[in-house]
Order: structure tokens, then sequence, then C-alpha cells
């Protein structure tokens, strides 16, 4: 039973270009779950999402920033117009509805 | 909010001995879930141990322990016989029962093992 994937592994993006972030689940789990790590901090919450419902985006920037799970394929976190700031981990999870979430091995992105 | 501290931002041990690393946490609910991740250098967050707030046994899982005090709003985790392997940062997390699923994690502890 694969872990949860993601990729790219690492992406380069310039000021003002987007980025795009994949998440697969692990295989059963319906719930996927997007953090940020910033260097020297801990994880923070960004987006829950179910297949095709965005459950709880309190996490997410207001602009630039958003998520989905369609029915088929991974979950998608998707950065407009990047800026410096965002340049951090990313991170996706998966579970299959009880608690105790399995993470992926992130995403870095930097944004020169 | 529910907040989670962790005051110990670095912390040593020497190989085979016994570490214990702090967590805190403010949160009004009765019910919620209590987790410890591993980081490794590699940076994939490995899932440790986990304690649910009505048991009031602590959770144990090989060389990790747990000392979970809920009058306190504490949960620290106790590493044994101390591997170079256990070298990592080390988050604590909380998570309602209910409601939203997401983790809230402090800002972590560096371990390290000294051979």
């Amino acid at each position: 039973n694969a872990g949860v994937m993601q990729n790219p592994r690492h992406l380069v993006r310039r000021r003002g270009q987007e980025a795009r972030l994949r998440c697969s689940p692990m295989k059963g789990h319906s719930h996927v779950y997007w953090y940020r790590q910033l260097p020297e901090e801990g994880l923070k919450f960004m987006v829950y999402l179910q297949k095709e419902n965005i459950i709880d985006e309190s996490g997410m920037p207001k602009e630039r920033f958003s998520a989905e799970f369609p029915k088929e394929g991974p979950s998608i976190l998707r950065i407009q117009q990047v800026v410096r700031g965002d340049s951090a981990a990313y991170f996706c999870a998966s579970s299959p509805g009880l608690a105790g979430q399995f993470f992926g091995p992130g995403t870095r992105l930097t944004v020169l | 909010a529910q907040t989670v501290t962790q005051s110990q931002p670095e912390m040593s041990v020497q190989e085979a001995e016994t570490v214990t690393l702090s967590c805190t946490y403010d949160t009004s609910e009765s019910d919620y879930y209590l987790f410890w991740y591993k980081q490794p250098p590699s940076r994939q967050m490995i899932l440790v141990i986990r304690q649910e707030a009505y048991k009031q046994q602590n959770a144990t899982e090989n060389r990790f322990s747990v000392n979970f005090q809920k009058a306190a709003k504490s949960f620290s985790l106790k590493i044994s016989d101390s591997q170079l392997g256990d070298a990592a940062m080390y988050f604590c997390a909380y998570r309602d029962q209910g409601g939203s699923e997401k983790l809230v994690f402090g800002k972590g502890t560096k371990l390290t093992v000294n051979p």
C-alpha cells in the first residue's frame, strides 16, 4: 500500500509565476489536508478537503491560493502569482476519516 | 483557538539513555486527540504515537511512551534507550475530536543523540 505521494518534490518558480502542487492520498483515504512549513517553524494548517468538497479552508490565505480534490485524480494546491514569502515546504496528509493523518514527503517551493 | 507549546527548542541525549520532551496545550474541549510526530532530516513527517483524551492510560509504542496529564494539559514524550536514528525534530500536535480535523502543531524540539 503506497503512502501519500506528492509531486514535485522540489519546485522553483520566479516571482509572478504559478505553482501547482499535487497530492495523491493513500489508497482508501478520502480526506486530504494541506499544511505549510516555514523554515524553523512547525506545520500550519491550510485546508481540509474531501472528494469534490472543501471542508475547512480557515488556514488558506484569502488571495492567490486555492485547492481542489476532484472526483478523479490527485488533490491540487495552486498558488498564483507567487511571491518570495511563499517559499516553504508544503505537506499533504491523508486519513481514512479517523484520527491520525499520514503525511507525504512534502514539496519544497522556492521562489526566486 | 487551540494552541500547542513546546518549550524546549533543543534537547540532547546520550545514546542508550532516556529523554523526555515537553508539550503543553490549551483547549476548552473535553474530547480530543494528541500526537507526536517525528521529522528527520529527510523532512518526512512520521507519526510516532497518538493519545485519545478520553483514555486515562498512557499510550506506548515500543521505546516511545507519553505522560498525559489532562488536568494540567500536558503531553510529554519519553524516549527510552535512545538510538542515533531518533535524532530529528519532534512535533507535538492537537486535534479536536469533532469539527474540523485539522492538526495544530507546536514549533518543535530538535533532538540530538550523542554517541
